[in-house]
């Protein structure tokens, strides 16, 4: 069974870094592009960041580009978010989502990890 | 970017229920289009990729179909557990994009 857990969400000040950490198991975690997808308080769905199997193929949503980085450590199955320059539009519920063949089909998704930008 | 709108916002049925939810895009996806079901308080739940092709474990009750820029997502047989927003997305190209969602809630 797929199981992905997230973690590494609170609060943070705007302006403020923060990591997130996506533990993978029950598949092949190498094999497979992962996504970030957030959803702000009252909104809808947003997809963020997609990072290939081989870490080779990268790309972000232009509301976070150049603030955020995804990243990968297929040792330890896990999915990384790197958060920089954090602002109150950042808010949100932050899902990681695995894909399929296509990167772009989010096959399963962890329950997520709540991010709250405030002073 | 490829936007993506949905009709209805939401709409209200009962138990035993047809819905029908349709999706159109800003530009032709080759069919990688996409449908989610969302409930409150829970991880989002993948029910039809690339237009047409049932999710594993997904009831056959949901059905996709459409092609170029228009799809539907058909819901027959109404359960009380699909109660929830559903949501397109297309998987064509980055950025990808979800519709805005369609709240499903009891009549």
């Amino acid at each position: 069974e797929v199981q992905l857990l997230e973690s590494g969400g609170g609060l943070v000040q705007p302006g403020g870094s923060l990591r997130l950490s996506c533990v993978a198991s029950g598949f092949t975690f190498r094999n497979h592009g992962m996504n970030w997808v957030r959803q702000a308080p009252g909104k809808g769905l947003e997809w963020v960041s997609v990072i290939s199997g081989s870490g080779g193929i990268i790309f972000y949503a232009d509301s976070v580009k150049g603030r955020f980085t995804i990243s990968r450590d297929d040792s330890k199955n896990t999915l990384y978010l790197q958060m920089n320059s954090l602002t109150a539009e950042d808010t949100a519920v932050y899902y990681c989502a695995k894909g399929g063949e296509n990167y772009g089909d989010f096959e399963s998704w962890g329950q997520g990890t709540l991010v709250t930008v405030s002073a | 970017d490829i936007q993506l709108t949905q009709s209805p916002s939401s709409l209200s049925a009962s138990v035993g229920d047809r819905v029908t939810i349709t999706c159109r895009a800003s530009r032709t996806l080759a069919n990688y289009l996409n449908w989610y079901q969302h409930r409150p308080g829970t991880a989002p739940n993948l029910l039809i990729y690339t237009t047409s092709t049932l999710q594993k474990g997904v009831p056959s009750r949901f059905s996709g179909s459409g092609s170029g820029t228009d799809f539907t997502l058909t819901i027959n047989n109404l359960q009380p557990e699909d109660f929830a927003t559903y949501y397109c997305q297309q998987s064509y190209t980055t950025p990808y994009t979800f519709g805005p969602g369609t709240t499903v809630d009891i009549k």
